[in-house]
């Protein structure tokens, strides 16, 4: 079964801090892996993509690696900031269109 | 662009009665998806459609749901009759090809309360 996982649930950490969020995934053979960040009430913004042929995206303070042989991906967020309090979702596209979304993980930056 | 658009944000409505969601998918995008979140069980994909044509529809609960997609700018998902159970956000995403790029985006979302 395709899964994706991500670990911790919630993260809370203070602000100026580097971090890293963890997600992986079971079967290696995928199209792209999407990060996603969703505010309380709201939708989901889409952060970065990787494309199967890529090892990693950045787009400011944040660099999205993706290591297919190990089933891992690692979305870094370089000099959090409170703003950046909020949910982190990853998505994996295995087939067809269907993306299968990891449980999130709950960040808080602490002023 | 305007992004996806989704109406209503918010929908209360008591069991049994028809809910009707509406999605606007970002212009020139050629998929649609319905996704439906609730704390127990996440995000899960409900239905989705290539070229206006319903391709998976393997994610719909149950006979109640119905979705169409009459052109390419619009689409509705229909609960008819609504139980409680199905008190959830409902999000519309859209995108632009297949493959390796085709990146997702979501709408704001409509989250129903069924009483």
């Amino acid at each position: 079964k395709q899964e994706v996982t991500q670990i911790p649930a919630a993260l809370s950490v203070p602000e100026g801090e580097n971090l890293v969020l963890n997600c992986s995934f079971t079967d290696s053979a995928i199209y792209n892996l999407q990060w996603f960040r969703q505010d309380p009430g709201k939708g989901l913004t889409s952060l970065l993509l990787i494309q199967s042929s890529q090892r990693e995206q950045t787009s400011g303070r944040l660099n999205a690696s993706l290591d297919k042989s190990s089933g891992r991906s690692t979305l870094y967020i370089a000099a959090s900031q409170p703003g950046d309090s909020a949910t982190y979702l990853c998505a994996v596209k295995w087939g067809a269109q269907k993306l299968v979304f990891g449980q999130g993980t709950r960040l808080t930056i602490n002023p | 662009d305007a992004g996806v658009i989704q109406s209503p944000r918010h929908e209360v409505t008591e069991m049994g009665q028809e809910v009707t969601l509406r999605c606007k998918p970002i212009s020139g995008h050629d998929y649609l998806f319905w996704y439906r979140q609730t704390m127990m069980r996440g995000l899960e994909l409900l239905i989705y459609f290539n070229n206006n044509v319903p391709i998976d529809d393997s994610g719909m609960p149950e006979d109640r749901f119905s979705a169409k997609m009459p052109n390419a700018s619009f689409s509705t998902l229909k609960i008819q009759p609504s139980e409680p159970r199905d008190s959830a956000v409902y999000f519309c995403a859209s995108s632009l090809g297949a493959g390796e790029t085709g990146e997702l985006f979501f709408g704001e979302g409509s989250r129903l309360t069924v009483l």
